[in-house]
C-alpha cells in the first residue's frame, strides 16, 4: 500500500518557470489537500478538494492552481514561479471530512517536495 | 494574523519524564484538535486528537488536553522516550481546513 505519493521530491527552478508537484493517493480518499511549510510558519494550507470536481481555496492560494478530476491525483500547478514560492511542500489526504465521518479527521500526508525558485 | 500558535519552539526533557507541548488558538469555531508527529526529511504522522465536545482524550502514552475556556490545547507525553525527539504539530479543523501551529521541537535525552 504507497499510500500518499509526491512527485518530484526535489526540484530547481527559475523565476518565471512553470511545474507541476504530483499528488497520488491509493486510499480512496475523498479529501485532499496541498500545504507548504516554511522555516516558524508550520504548514499552511493552498488548496484542497472535498472529491472529484470540487476544489477551494486555502490560507495562501496566490500563484498556485490544483484541479481534481480522478479521486486518486490532485496535481499542484505553478504556472509562474516566484523566490516567495521556495518551499517544502506536502501533499495530505483523508477518508473524509471529520463532521461527515464522526472520526478523527486524520491526515495522511506525502514525503513532501523540495522546490527552490532562483 | 496566525490562529494558532506554539509559542514554545524548543523542548527538551529528560528520558523517562513527562513531556508537555503546549498550543493557543484565537478562534472558537473549531470542531478537532490533533497533534502531528514530524521526523526531518519525512511528512507529518498523525499522533492523538479530541473534538470539541471532549476536555480529554488519552492514547497510551500520549494525552491531549482542551480547555476551550482558555483556547489551549496540550499535548502530554509520559514517559518520554528518546523515540520520541521529532517535531511536533498542533492542527485545528473546522469547516474542511486545517490549520497548523508553527512546530515545537522536542529532544527527549537519554
Amino acid at each position: 500500500n504507497a499510500g500518499v505519493t509526491q512527485t518530484p521530491k526535489f526540484q530547481v527552478l527559475k523565476t518565471g518557470q512553470s511545474m507541476t508537484l504530483q499528488c497520488a493517493q491509493d486510499m480512496n480518499h475523498e479529501y485532499m489537500s496541498w500545504y507548504r511549510q516554511d522555516p516558524g510558519m508550520g504548514l499552511r494550507l493552498i488548496h484542497y478538494s472535498v472529491g472529484a470536481g470540487i476544489t477551494d481555496q486555502g490560507e495562501v492560494p496566490n500563484g498556485y492552481n490544483v484541479s481534481r478530476s480522478t479521486t486518486e491525483d490532485f496535481p499542484l500547478r505553478l504556472l509562474s514561479a516566484a523566490p516567495s514560492q521556495t518551499s517544502v511542500y506536502f501533499c495530505a489526504s483523508s477518508y473524509t471530512r471529520p463532521e461527515v465521518a464522526g472520526d478523527t479527521g486524520e491526515l495522511f500526508f506525502g514525503e513532501g517536495s523540495r522546490l527552490t525558485v532562483l | 494574523d496566525q490562529q494558532v500558535k506554539q509559542n514554545s519552539p524548543s523542548l527538551s526533557v529528560q528520558e523517562g519524564r513527562i513531556s508537555i507541548l503546549n498550543c493557543d488558538y484565537t478562534n472558537s469555531m473549531f470542531d478537532y484538535f490533533l497533534w502531528y508527529k514530524k521526523y526531518p526529511a519525512e511528512g507529518p504522522t498523525f499522533l492523538i486528537s479530541i473534538s470539541s465536545i471532549k476536555d480529554k482524550n488519552e492514547d497510551g502514552r500520549f494525552t491531549v488536553f482542551l480547555n476551550k475556556s482558555a483556547k489551549h490545547l496540550s499535548l502530554h507525553i509520559v514517559p518520554s522516550q528518546p523515540g520520541d525527539s521529532a517535531v511536533y504539530f498542533c492542527a485545528l479543523y473546522n469547516f474542511n481546513k486545517f490549520y497548523f501551529g508553527s512546530g515545537t521541537k522536542l529532544n527527549v535525552k537519554p
